[in-house]
């Protein structure tokens, strides 16, 4: 799996858009981009996944840049409960080995 | 639909102990994993089992060993615990085939401490 960089950590108002950006300058055209986050050491949540176009669900935004050397995740309007380490991750479709996780972004949502 | 479950939630275990971590999936799933997580870190692949039957390791499966009892359950051994394996344990699973983009999902985790 390609490599991704992420920002350590982000704050963000509540009720404003938190924009995730992450890097993946090495990644390959049969992987795709997937988020996850983490909320207060649970299990990571599965967020969204994208190859090449954007994608949106009811969690989240994904816009993937023309080159696919970067991407970055939107929460549309962040509350409280999106405080979590959110984890970008680069992964050959149908893969059944396991996910290459980092240290990924820890966002503060701000009251 | 439990999904995901693992027991023990919490152990704590004297060095030299033994224990075995238990996983199970009710979601028909192929694929099961075993990650730890240190704190401050991301997760990291201890072993994986892509089909029943088979198991491989991931990146760090010194001190451990797994079975895949059947489709459902995925269990994690640790057989002389040692305090470098303090660590929550996350236990996932997913449906995967050669084209899918099927999501892993995770259990809620084993807390484990070894004095």
């Amino acid at each position: 799996d390609a490599k991704t960089t992420q920002p350590t950590s982000m704050d963000c108002a509540e009720g404003r858009a938190a924009n995730l950006p992450c890097n993946h300058s090495t990644i390959s055209g049969n992987e795709y981009v997937y988020w996850y986050r983490q909320i207060h050491s649970q299990g990571p949540q599965y967020i969204i996944h994208g190859l090449k176009n954007n994608e949106t669900n009811e969690m989240a935004s994904l816009i993937i840049t023309e080159d696919r050397k970067s991407s970055t995740l939107i929460l549309p309007h962040a509350t409280l409960r999106d405080t979590a380490v959110y984890y970008c991750i680069a992964r050959r479709r149908g893969g059944a080995d396991g996910l290459t996780f980092g240290k990924g972004t820890h966002l503060i949502i701000q009251p | 639909n439990a999904g995901v479950t693992q027991t023990p939630k919490f152990q704590v275990l004297k060095t030299g102990q033994s224990m075995t971590l238990q996983c199970a999936q009710d979601m028909n799933h192929n694929s099961m994993y075993w990650y730890r997580q240190d704190p401050g870190m991301g997760l990291r692949l201890i072993y994986y089992s892509a089909s029943e039957g088979t198991t491989d390791k991931g990146e760090v499966p010194n001190g451990y060993n797994v079975s895949r009892l059947n489709k459902r359950e995925f269990s994690l051994r640790l057989e002389s615990a040692a305090p470098s394996q303090t660590s929550v344990y996350f236990c996932a699973s997913i449906f995967s085939t050669g084209t899918s983009t099927d999501t892993q999902y995770f259990g809620p985790g084993t807390r484990l401490t070894v004095l």
